[in-house]
């Protein structure tokens, strides 16, 4: 069981290149998440899936877009990458509600963009 | 509305207790704690849920008020593993979207 797995580990971006980020559950959980981490922040909700098919936006959301064709595949898609994009991005997955269930979280993916 | 959390920091000696504290302006139906050490992901300690219920590791002490719209953390007899940033999350506006978390309590314990 590997639980939230995310690729790549490190990117470094140009300005205006575009990427995406990948993340997989194997828990066969419906409810998945994006966030984003600056430094001394908490973490900002960035997307949201409450199954394959749905998607809704967090609070920062501009400047990202989202898919879910898949249970276990969220993946975050950054077009025209500016520096206020470098964070630490973080999917995570619950197997409810997120008010009520323990949110799993992957290892992170550090994103630079010069 | 971003919960906020107290204190910014704190310094412990191995063994020494400590409390976490969160609030919210807004009303809650839930807290939730996590631990992130550097350089890792944030990992589940606890959910409070309106009513009383529990959810989390037997280890953790917190408790929920909520009337207040507060929650704290206790961290007894701390260990070196204790270590890291503590945050915590109130749900979103229909308990699906995700969590809103503060900016965290960084916990340092020294031997």
């Amino acid at each position: 069981n590997a639980g939230v797995t995310q690729t790549p580990k490190f990117r470094i971006l140009k300005i205006g290149q575009s990427m995406t980020l990948q993340c997989t559950q194997d828990m066969n959980h419906n409810y998945m998440y994006w966030y984003r981490q600056d430094p001394g922040m908490g973490l900002k909700l960035i997307y949201y899936s409450v199954g394959a098919g749905i998607t809704d936006k967090g609070e920062v959301p501009n400047g990202y877009n989202v898919s879910r064709s898949t249970t276990e595949d969220f993946p975050l898609r950054l077009e025209l990458a500016a520096p206020s994009q470098t964070s630490v991005y973080f999917c995570a997955s619950s197997g409810g509600l997120a008010g009520r269930n323990e949110q799993y979280f992957g290892p992170g993916t550090r994103l630079t963009v010069t | 509305q971003q919960p906020v959390q107290s204190p910014q920091a704190v310094i412990l000696r191995e063994g020494e207790d400590a409390v976490i504290n969160c609030s919210s302006s807004k009303a809650l139906y839930s807290v939730h704690w996590y631990r992130q050490k550097h350089g890792e992901a944030p990992v589940f300690l606890m959910i409070l849920l309106k009513g009383g219920e529990q959810k989390g590791h037997e280890k953790i002490s917190a408790s929920f008020n909520e009337k207040k719209q507060q929650s704290s953390l206790y961290l007894t007899a701390s260990q070196l593993s204790y270590s890291g940033t503590y945050f915590c999350g109130t749900e979103g506006r229909g308990g699906a979207d995700g969590l809103t978390f503060g900016k965290g309590t960084h916990l340092i314990i020294q031997p």
